[in-house]
């Protein structure tokens, strides 16, 4: 198994601002993910974190909007740039220790733009 | 890509009744089949998760067939009670694939009424 702490829990910030959240794992995982989760909607994933180079975007998200990093195996940031209130949303880290294992989550970033 | 359809959206059932989830996926690639709960402000948690080399898989009131053929997998609760309602997404990845990430649906509101 794996546990994540993801920081913060939950944020307030202002349009134009940016915010990195952190994702910590308590062992070396294999691949790193994050995903953000609208309101009573399901899990969009957002890009795989590739560690020691560029994350792997998924369609319609980009990196100079969500830049993310991966400096090791059990660490990563997400950074949500140049906020708008569509950004408000729940932002989630998940990790897999091998193919075709369980996803662990974190406990998830509520962001609210205003 | 993978695309993962979930239905229905919205479930009700008496408590002791039985709740079907059912979901079709696109990528015949796709390999393994996990199905996870969420509950109100929680993380998601895995509940059941079943490979492509296997047609059904039980623990104790919860149950996923798999349909290779047909590209549907289904999840099974027998004997309902209050503490499973949440929200429930089927996934489907393949894992040896170069992403190796979950595609998740929906996700289906169970309801269950004392």
């Amino acid at each position: 198994s794996a546990v994540i702490s993801q920081k913060p829990s939950r944020d307030i910030c202002q349009r134009g601002t940016s915010l990195t959240i952190q994702c910590q794992v308590d062992s070396q995982v294999t691949m790193m993910f994050w995903y953000r989760q609208q309101p009573g909607q399901s899990l969009t994933l957002i890009a795989t974190a590739n560690q020691g180079s560029e994350a792997t975007y998924e369609s319609g998200f980009v990196i100079d909007k969500f830049p993310i990093s991966r400096p090791n195996l059990t660490f990563s940031t997400l950074t949500v740039s140049n906020m708008s209130p569509e950004d408000s949303s729940i932002y989630l880290c998940s990790v897999t220790t091998g193919e075709g294992t369980e996803a662990f989550f974190g406990q998830g970033t509520r962001l609210t733009v205003v | 890509g993978e695309n993962v359809e979930q239905h229905p959206s919205t479930l009700s059932v008496q408590e002791g009744d039985s709740a079907v989830i059912k979901c079709t996926y696109s990528d015949s690639a796709s390999n393994y089949f996990p199905w996870y709960k969420q509950e109100l402000g929680k993380r998601p948690q895995l509940i059941i998760d079943i490979r492509s080399n296997v047609g059904e898989k039980k623990d104790q009131r919860i149950a996923v067939t798999l349909n290779k053929t047909a590209k549907h997998f289904s999840l099974h609760i027998t004997e309902t009670q209050p503490e499973d309602s949440a929200v429930y997404f089927c996934a489907a990845m393949n894992y040896g694939g170069s992403q190796g990430n979950l595609i998740f649906g929906k996700g289906t509101k169970l309801s269950v009424k004392p």
